[in-house]
């Protein structure tokens, strides 16, 4: 399969423990998008890597959240203190970056964060 | 504020009839809009997309009509089939940012 992965499927932890959320992004794609979404919401924008930079991180909530994409591929979001309101389907998504706004985002099939 | 509306939380159609799904936007910075469709415990499946050069774009059953003036897209299905039963988002984008601004998603249900 040639689709984005994302590891663990599931994960629970307890409030105030450190997570780390893995995204393989489809082979040969540049771009690369973490969302979150929560029950009964559309996904909402949390950061984009354009290669190994990140591009726009705007919609990070706060400094307990980061990512980072080292070589360009694989991408890991990590949480810091995580708190109850952080349990949500963390989804990754990639692109080629062809054409600035035209491409279109492919998804994995998210990361399910319960915190206890 | 929420910038990309679905306003019907649910639509329940007969096999074989068409289903309409709407979608608002009031950014006027966008300029290019997507479908996706999700199945539970799985990630957004891409659908079909528009620029907003165009007014529409047909790929098989599925056919997205924008309306800028109006700010409002829709997507049509013909005919629905009982494998489209999923919640449908909609998303855009633009004014030269990549993130996808999301609508909260219309669950489809389509009765054999």
């Amino acid at each position: 399969g040639a689709g984005v992965s994302q590891t663990p499927s599931n994960k629970v932890t307890e409030k105030g423990k450190y997570v780390e959320l893995r995204c393989d992004p489809i082979s040969g794609h540049t771009a690369l998008y973490w969302y979150r979404q929560s029950l009964g919401q559309g996904p909402e924008f949390l950061i984009y890597f354009q290669g190994t930079g990140a591009a726009d991180d705007s919609g990070l909530p706060n400094d307990r959240f980061f990512a980072v994409r080292p070589e360009g591929s694989v991408s890991t979001l990590k949480i810091q203190r995580t708190e109850r309101g952080d349990s949500a389907v963390y989804l990754c998504a990639s692109s080629l970056m062809r054409a600035i706004g035209q491409e279109t985002q492919y998804f994995g099939p998210g990361t399910r964060l319960l915190v206890l | 504020d929420q910038q990309v509306k679905q306003n019907s939380p649910s639509l329940s159609v007969q096999e074989g009839r068409i289903s309409i799904l709407n979608c608002d936007y009031t950014n006027s910075m966008f300029d290019y809009f997507l479908w996706y469709k999700k199945y539970p415990a799985e990630g957004p499946t891409f659908l079909i997309s528009i620029s907003s050069i165009k007014d529409k774009n047909e790929d098989g059953r599925f056919t997205v009509f924008l309306n800028k003036s109006a700010k409002h897209l829709s997507l049509h299905i013909v005919p629905s089939q009982p494998g489209d039963s999923a919640v449908y988002f909609c998303a855009a984008k633009g004014g030269g940012s990549e993130k996808l601004v999301f609508g909260k998603g219309m669950k489809l249900t389509v009765n054999p």
